[in-house]
């Protein structure tokens, strides 16, 4: 009965792969989010969808893509992967954008190699 | 960019000593919130202080808000091992987004 479930948890590609991280959240939300966190542990927003409307897309590389199949799911798909794209990637949810706290997945550590 | 700003960046305390962090920040806000995160681990929101809010408790937890100054801290009172993580304060502003600070990394020797 995990809230907001990502996987795979470990990403190990070459670069010039193309990656999927799949998330879901069973907590009902209206909104989800993917973070990036570097080595440094510096979280940035890369996108948020709001019951499937992409309604923030921060300056990332047109490599990455979200796609929310439903309001439960929001995949982020990678292409041409490239080694600065190494990073933990964290999904969340909340149930009103901005208004509520974030519940956030365990995190998919991506490393290119 | 940051948003937030943490200081200390790392805190080192006894078990059952008091830990404050403080957090600042540049824009105007809706709501500051706070986060803690185990080491290979999610982050798990802790407190949630709206702007016309000048503090919050929870347990163990204080939060103070000071929109004039644009900061805000975290207290932990009577720490324990088991607290040791790093804590994030993260701003809702504009756009209704949470943008986060870099953290601070407190551990509590037993």
């Amino acid at each position: 009965d995990t809230a907001v479930s990502q996987t795979p948890k470990y990403l190990v590609t070459q670069m010039g792969n193309d990656k999927s991280i799949k998330c879901e959240q069973n907590l009902g939300h209206d909104t989800m989010y993917w973070y990036k966190q570097d080595s440094k542990k510096f979280l940035k927003i890369m996108f948020s969808y709001n019951n499937k409307e992409l309604i923030i897309n921060e300056t990332v590389p047109n490599r990455f893509s979200p796609k929310s199949p439903d309001k439960a799911h929001l995949n982020l798909h990678i292409n041409s992967l490239e080694l600065g794209d190494s990073a933990v990637y964290f999904c969340a949810s909340s149930q009103r954008q901005g208004s509520y706290g974030y519940t956030f997945g365990s995190g998919t550590r991506l490393t290119v190699v | 960019s940051q948003q937030g700003e943490e200081d200390p960046q790392a805190l080192s305390i006894q078990e059952g000593e008091n830990a404050t962090m403080n957090c600042s920040y540049k824009t105007s806000i809706n709501n500051l919130q706070w986060y803690r995160q185990n080491s290979g681990r999610g982050l798990v929101h802790l407190i949630l202080i709206r702007s016309n809010e000048r503090e919050k408790h929870s347990g163990r937890l204080r939060v103070t808000l000071d929109t004039s100054k644009k900061s805000s801290s975290l207290l932990i009172t009577a720490s324990r091992a088991a607290d040791t993580a790093s804590y994030f304060c993260a701003t809702d502003g504009a756009g209704n987004m949470l943008t986060f600070g870099g953290g601070t990394r407190l551990m509590v020797k037993p």
